[in-house]
């Protein structure tokens, strides 16, 4: 079974305000993900990260920021919300250390409404 | 680039009946393919997953795909569809970095008695 945990699960909050979405796993993968999710569309990624000191840019152009500082820890930030950030956030890991994906486990996510 | 379409947003069928969700992709180089099952309020779960081992594959829950190169297909069946199958349903494949999964739309499934 999967343990990766993303805190908060639901966040109503206004417009400039800065916000972080916390994600944590317990499986020592070195691979982690944020992917953004909107109803009827692909899930996109923003953000990946290979390790510690390791983060780089997804698919989808974001205004958000990853830290990765310990092996368990993948937080994203916005510094200055707006209503177009409202959206599901969805972390996710992976245990693969060779050059594919490999199967990813997704948190239950983090879904940002920004009026 | 890989892609992933998936024909059909919404399936509807009966409590019993043959359940067949599409997925088409675009790869250019030999794909990794993955089928993911999303239940309300809740995030992804791995359902069965194609690493070129053998062409029918075999998930959780009664499920199974079918990898055919010559149709660009991965589709996923289940001969019996559970009112508790009635979920979104992904289908992806490993970008050819290798770094992350590309998401199809997803179908909804639902899933009358």
């Amino acid at each position: 079974e999967a343990d990766i945990y993303q805190t908060p699960r639901y966040l109503v909050i206004g417009t400039g305000k800065k916000i972080t979405l916390e994600c944590s796993q317990t499986m020592g993968h070195d691979k982690m993900y944020w992917y953004q999710q909107d109803p009827g569309m692909e899930l996109h990624l923003i953000h990946y990260s290979y390790g510690v000191n390791s983060t780089e840019k997804g698919d989808l152009s974001s205004e958000s920021t990853v830290s990765r500082i310990r092996t368990e820890h993948f937080p994203l930030t916005l510094e200055s919300a707006r209503p177009s950030h409202t959206s599901q956030y969805l972390c996710a890991s992976s245990e693969s250390r060779g050059g594919d994906t490999g199967e990813l486990f997704f948190g239950e996510g983090s879904r940002l409404t920004v009026l | 680039a890989q892609s992933v379409t998936q024909l059909g947003s919404h399936v509807s069928v009966s409590e019993g009946a043959l359940v067949l969700l599409r997925c088409n992709y675009s790869s250019s180089v030999p794909p990794y393919l993955f089928w993911y099952v999303q239940y309300p309020n809740q995030g992804l779960q791995l359902l069965l997953k194609y690493t070129s081992a053998a062409t029918l594959v075999k998930g959780i829950n009664g499920f199974e795909a079918e990898f055919k190169k010559s149709e660009t297909s991965f589709h996923l069946t289940k001969p019996s569809a559970h009112m508790s199958d009635a979920a979104e349903y992904f289908c992806a494949v490993s970008n050819q970095a290798g770094t992350a999964l590309i998401f199809g739309k997803g179908t909804t499934l639902s899933v009358s008695s």
